[in-house]
């Protein structure tokens, strides 16, 4: 068990450019989550996978942001034709989950990527 | 709409002493809850979760808390503080109810421990 990693650790774009992030999960959990956190504040959900199934998005998560986990194992988030207001810490969970939904999941965090828009 | 309120956010105790951080929640029907704590540079690790049961729940590293209906609250505690509990400390909660997955945070509380 290698933990949930994320990369970058730290991005810096300009204004308008688009940015990616990776997330590689615990190798068999199933279940996938992407949050953002800015300073001061508790992390927000923002989207999560079950298997390569994407079954909930916030409205956090506009039109310029993606999130895909194409086979099921890693996935990727990313944010088109960033704004300053993008800038945030990107913090990605996994869990193994049996029953149908994840609420009582036990959350495995990854150190996060920090992204600025300059 | 559920919502979790973190009162303090800033918590300081002498080392030895009593850890207390209140969280206090809004929902329509009780949900569950979490305690997460956050060392820096880190990546945020589950301390304890209620579900159902037992409305005391016993976590890692000697914390624990105690699910309240009536208060609504879901106070984390420790009997005796180590500067190693120095972090940022989140409550959470999420439907227990309705066909929707959307945890809600608090936005943190920040444990400092003094020699």
């Amino acid at each position: 068990d290698t933990g949930v990693s994320q990369n970058p650790r730290h991005k810096i774009t300009k204004r308008g450019q688009n940015v990616t992030f990776r997330c590689d999960p615990i190798s068999e959990h199933n279940r996938l989550y992407w949050y953002r956190q800015t300073l001061g504040q508790g992390p927000e959900f923002l989207t999560y996978f079950q298997n390569e199934a994407q079954l909930e998005k916030s409205r956090l998560l506009s039109d310029r942001f993606s999130a895909e986990r194409p086979k099921g194992s890693f996935s990727t988030l990313e944010i088109q034709r960033t704004e300053q207001g993008d800038s945030a810490m990107y913090l990605c969970a996994s869990s193994l989950g049996a029953s149908g939904r994840p609420n009582t999941d036990t959350q495995y965090f990854g150190p996060g990527t920090r992204l600025t828009v300059l | 709409a559920q919502s979790v309120t973190q009162l303090g956010s800033h918590v300081s105790v002498s080392e030895g002493a009593l850890v207390l951080l209140r969280c206090n929640y809004s929902s329509s029907v009780p949900p569950y809850l979490f305690w997460y704590v956050q060392y820096p540079n880190q990546g945020l690790q589950l301390l304890l979760k209620y579900t159902t049961g037992a409305t005391l729940v016993k976590g890692i590293n000697g914390f624990e808390a105690e699910f309240k209906k009536s208060e609504t609250s879901f106070h984390l505690t420790k009997p005796s503080a180590h500067m190693s509990d120095a972090a940022e400390y989140f409550c959470a909660v999420s439907p227990s109810s309705g066909g929707s997955y959307i945890p809600t945070f608090g936005r943190g509380t920040s444990l400092i421990v003094h020699p």
